[in-house]
């Protein structure tokens, strides 16, 4: 089965640039997908395909994909910013397949 | 606007049965997958398995292929997912989603969510 590696945490100060990474064997050859979840709350879409906003979505939030890593990156992060970020992925053996999530902490 | 409404929470005890549904609205319901995503207390996502309710078409993960029945009834635009027989385990929240007309096999509207809660 296809497994997707994303570090449990990052940590950033306000108005900074936060990076979270997403690892995947040749994930660069697939379509990778980004779900913001704040407490108590469903996950929202913020990337498709490597590095498409939808609708609504800020410009802050942008992605990116090579190789066996691909990443979210958030620019000028704010208070707001602050949740559980997912990526995910379709696999031909293993269909839809979820990270195991980073937590995104703004100082 | 596309909305999913899931119903209410739950508290089941072992061994009971359970069905808990997403309603659609806003958007052509037979024409799109709906997928079902489990989350844990304090764990991450994981997908279940997904239904096309225009010809009920249904797929399952590996993991929950035979735990779990998804079904569509399109004529209300509903999907279901259902348990004969629940265990502790499966306490958890419980997401539908709709794959979205655009991108790669993504989600781009989700439900509120149903907690299901089994304990004795």
């Amino acid at each position: 089965s296809y497994v997707l590696t994303q570090p449990p945490s990052v940590s950033v100060a306000p108005g900074q640039t936060a990076r979270i990474t997403c690892g995947g064997n040749n994930i660069g050859s697939k379509s990778v997908h980004w779900y913001q979840q704040k407490p108590g709350q469903a996950p929202v879409l913020v990337v498709y395909d490597d590095s498409d906003r939808p609708s609504g979505i800020p410009e802050r939030f942008s992605g990116s994909n090579s190789g066996n890593t691909a990443t979210l990156t958030i620019s000028r992060v704010e208070a707001g910013d602050e949740a559980d970020y997912y990526c995910q992925v379709w696999d031909s053996s293993s269909d839809w397949v979820f990270g195991g999530g980073t937590k995104l902490t703004v100082l | 606007e596309v909305q999913l409404v899931q119903s209410g929470a739950e508290v089941k005890k072992p061994g009971e049965s359970l069905k808990i549904s997403c309603k659609g609205s806003g958007y052509s319901f037979t024409s799109y997958w709906i997928g079902w995503v489990r989350q844990m207390p304090g764990k991450g996502l994981e997908w279940m398995g997904i239904i096309y309710p225009g010809d009920s078409d249904t797929r399952y993960s590996p993991s929950f292929q035979g735990q779990v029945t998804i079904s569509a009834d399109k004529s209300i635009s509903t999907a279901y997912l259902q348990w004969s027989s629940l265990k502790a385990s499966d306490t958890a929240m419980y997401y539908c989603a709709r794959q979205a007309p655009y991108g790669d096999s993504t989600f781009d509207y989700w439900g509120q969510g149903t907690l299901v809660t089994v304990s004795s």
